[in-house]
């Protein structure tokens, strides 16, 4: 297996829902990453959890909230969100301590109303 | 000044075309990622780099690190070839280095 699932694909939440982006992989990346990437520009690191600990958290607010329950699952955890959240999520995964097989995932295209 | 700067930003090329997309990079890198994504898609990645040259079907991908270039090439282009290709690196900070550091992205349109 050589993918990253993440799931839902698509999402459309009120700015009062509590929701969660799932994401998954089984080619034993001990890194995963969470991205947010609005229309027309790069995306932009959010997460980064090594070992399943939080390594690097780039000033995301608190109403985006990351866990990563075992080395293969990644969740964010999203409440309160606000219309400029809307964006594509995008899960990757890679190998800690080797540049190589950094895979992403299809992304979660996110919608707040 | 971005660290990784994509040249062209737009390119439109005819059906059996030969493409060809620039990336430059001024930091130092353990390796280089070129990537792929349809509109409204997510990301596929084609080919990672830190050496030389690598093959897959019509893609060629080239990188020479003394002058910190790569360059994506696309032989006999075909509409479905029509995306976003976005350079990206992972650098050295000091033992591991999570972060990839993205270029703006090349917007391929292969007309019929």
């Amino acid at each position: 297996d050589t993918e990253v699932t993440q799931t839902p694909k698509h999402l459309v939440m009120g700015m009062t829902n509590k929701k969660s982006l799932k994401c998954e992989q089984h080619m034993g990346h001990r890194a995963m990453y969470w991205y947010k990437q609005k229309a027309k520009k790069p995306p932009e690191l959010m997460f980064v959890y090594s070992y399943e600990k939080l390594s690097i958290n780039e000033s995301v607010p608190s109403r985006f909230s990351p866990e990563c329950p075992n080395s293969s699952l990644l969740n964010l955890h999203l409440h309160a969100l606000q219309p400029e959240d809307s964006a594509l999520y995008l899960c990757a995964s890679s190998p800690v301590w080797d540049a190589r097989g950094y895979t992403f995932g299809s992304g979660t295209r996110l919608t707040v109303v | 000044k971005n660290e990784v700067e994509q040249s062209p930003q737009n390119l439109t090329a005819q059906e059996g075309e030969f493409i060809t997309i620039n990336c430059s990079y001024s930091v130092g890198i353990s390796a280089l990622h070129w990537l792929q994504q349809h509109p409204g898609g997510g990301i596929v990645s084609l080919f990672m780099l830190s050496s030389g040259k690598k093959k897959h079907g019509r893609l060629i991908a080239t990188i020479n690190i003394q002058e910190k270039h790569s360059s994506l090439h696309i032989t006999a282009s075909h509409p479905r070839d029509s995306a976003v290709y976005i350079c990206a690196v992972k650098g050295w900070s000091g033992g591991s280095n999570y972060k990839l550091t993205f270029g703006k992205g090349t917007l391929l349109t292969v007309n019929p």
